[in-house]
């Protein structure tokens, strides 16, 4: 089975300020990991994926094999950030769909 | 390209009915997921359908149903409905050849009473 855990529901920061959204996973094979975020009054969308090893936005996010985490970073948050933010994983074969954690939702004050 | 449509995007229904709810993907997708959004459960994954099959099947029982058509959009059906059922659900498409980015509709919001 995989699992996807996000520890923190809410999580506030001051614009400026370094922001870390935690994400832990529990899966038996090689998963792909992902972040999506919903801006307010906004679709669920990609954000990044571990695959690309990009930043977007400002955001990394690195795969930790032996940790299982996949935590998301940002080294100076913007006001604008303020969204909730879902980590996702996928398996393979059987088990390739997305499954999502809690989510967080990110409030980044001015 | 136009985005995901999802139909209707607010509906009530009484404990016992059914529901039809109805997704149309971007032009081109072949893979239709269907989610199921509450507060206390979050995103959980009800199904996934491509070119006509289903793919993927989340664990939620034989009442809730899906299909998808040839021209892609797919359907989902919820009967004997629960309050328990009331949820936003969201239907996401892709390309269907690699897993993870999803575009999502923004949901048909139902509520059981």
């Amino acid at each position: 089975a995989q699992r996807v855990t996000q520890p923190e529901k809410l999580l506030s920061v001051f614009k400026g300020a370094p922001v870390e959204l935690k994400c832990n996973y529990s899966y038996s094979g090689s998963p792909e990991l992902f972040w999506y975020v919903q801006y307010s009054r906004q679709r669920l969308q990609l954000l990044l994926r571990h695959i690309s090893r990009e930043s977007i936005k400002g955001f990394t996010a690195d795969l930790n094999k032996g940790e299982t985490s996949f935590h998301l970073k940002k080294p100076f948050a913007q006001e604008e950030d303020s969204a909730m933010y879902y980590c996702a994983l996928s398996g393979s074969g059987s088990a390739r769909q997305l499954t999502f954690g809690s989510g967080t939702q990110l409030t980044v004050l001015p | 390209k136009a985005g995901v449509t999802q139909t209707p995007r607010y509906l009530i229904k009484t404990r016992g009915q059914q529901v039809t709810l109805s997704c149309s993907p971007i032009s081109g997708h072949r893979s239709v997921s269907w989610y199921q959004q509450t507060p206390g459960q979050g995103l959980q994954f009800l199904f996934e359908y491509f070119s006509e099959t289903q793919r993927n099947k989340g664990n939620f029982p034989g009442r809730f149903s899906g299909r998808q058509f040839s021209n892609s959009r797919s359907e989902m059906n919820v009967s004997t409905l629960e309050l328990g059922d009331s949820a936003l659900y969201l239907c996401a498409s892709s390309p269907g050849h690699s897993t993870g980015e999803l575009f999502f509709g923004e949901g048909s919001r139902l509520t059981v009473l």
